[in-house]
This record gives structure tokens, sequence and C-alpha cells, in this order.
């Protein structure tokens, strides 16, 4: 069993529409959450990252982060056809900040 | 714009062939990563370097895989001899990284290997 799992999707939502992408986690040192977005031939960017529980906002996009059942989330509201990409979780614990854990990615499409 | 840059872009190979993988971290950046993203594994770390010395290459197969830094401008990822099981897109990234706290790592555009 991965440490990360994330459901590959693909994930269509109309546009405007709320989108929830979910990530569970087995090891409970990971410390530090991160959502990273990845367009289809280019590199993943990080969009968001968190430390340890609680809420994170960025414009349209919010991070949760529920240690208690190990399990984080990202949520974009006002979905737009430009969000259309593969959203990768990451995770790393304190005894290596640097060494990141990566869910496989939800492919999410949003149609106009 | 500071970028990572990686070459090739795309590599087409036959099986037993060597294949040479290059990455040049942003300017500055003490920390450069190899990674391999695969449909199935999704994105996995292969090894990483900080001030050029390997810090953690415990991802990488070690009897075909080695990764070096030359200089601090040139990270390489060397397979020998190569299978279609290597077939991936394999990252690079960069960051300016300490071991006592997170910092961002970001990432070059990939290397697409089909090793036939």
């Amino acid at each position: 069993q991965k440490e990360v799992e994330q459901d590959p999707g693909p994930l269509s939502v109309p546009e405007g529409a709320i989108v929830s992408l979910n990530c569970t986690y087995s090891n409970s040192a990971f410390q530090y959450f991160m959502w990273y977005r990845q367009y289809s031939r280019k590199g993943p960017e990080l969009l968001m990252y968190t430390y340890s529980s609680g809420n994170k906002e960025d414009g349209r996009f919010t991070a949760q982060v529920d240690k208690s059942s190990k399990y984080i989330s990202l949520f974009i509201r006002d979905s737009q056809p430009s969000d259309s990409a593969t959203y990768l979780c990451a995770m790393s614990h304190v005894y290596n900040f640097n060494k990141f854990y990566f869910g496989s990615g939800t492919k999410l499409n949003v149609k106009p | 714009d500071a970028r990572v840059t990686q070459t090739p872009r795309d590599k087409v190979t036959e099986m037993g062939q060597e294949v040479t993988m290059r990455c040049q971290p942003i300017l500055g950046h003490n920390t450069v990563f190899w990674y391999r993203q695969t449909m199935m594994q999704g994105l996995e770390l292969l090894a990483y370097f900080r001030n050029r010395a390997p810090l953690d290459d415990s991802g990488m197969p070690k009897d075909r895989f080695s990764a070096e830094m030359p200089d601090a401008t040139l990270a390489t990822l060397k397979i020998q001899p190569s299978e279609p099981r290597d077939s991936a897109v394999y990252f690079c990234a960069s960051g300016l990284t300490t071991p006592s706290s997170y910092n961002e790592q970001f990432f070059g555009p990939g290397t697409r290997l089909t090793v036939l």
C-alpha cells in the first residue's frame, strides 16, 4: 500500500462548479502538505502548502488538513476551464522535510 | 524568469542502450531532486543532492541507474543498460533547502523516455 493515496479520476465538472480533491495518507509523521498542479506535458507547479492541521485559503483555492483522519482536501471555487489539469497532493514529515511523497494525481476537466 | 531546464525533452531508444538525461537547476539553488512519473506508480523520488553531495538515492535501482552532479549547474541521470520498464517521464526539481525546514521544489519540464 502506498503511503499517499489519491483517486485518479478523471473528474469532469461544468464551469463554475465547486471542485473537491482529496488524499489520504498512512504516516502520522507527515507535517507538511502540498498541492501541485500539472498541465499536460509540463512539470508540476506548487499551488499551496500547509503546515500541520487547519485551513489555508488563496483566492479560489482552499486547502484543508485533518490530521486526526489522515485526510487532506483541496477545494476550487468557481472552477474555470483553465483549471483543467492533474492535481497532485504531496507530503513530507518531520524527519526529512525535503523528501516529498506524492499521490498519483487526480485529472480534472472543467467543461465550458 | 528562473526555470529548471532539462534535456532532452523526448528520448526514444532501444533496450540495452545507455541513456543520459541532463538538468540545469535554478541558479543559486543548492538542492537537486530526480523524480520518475508513470501512470502506475505516480511521481516517485529517485535521488537528491544538496551542495552536489548525494543525500538519498534509496528510490533508485542501483544496478542500472546513476546520478551525479559534476558541478553546481549540471545534474545528470544515467541509465545503463536501459529496459522497457524504464519508460517514464523523468523530472528534475531544484530548491534552496536546509535540513531543518520545508522548502519549495521547482520542477523542470521533464524528459519523456521511451525504451523499445
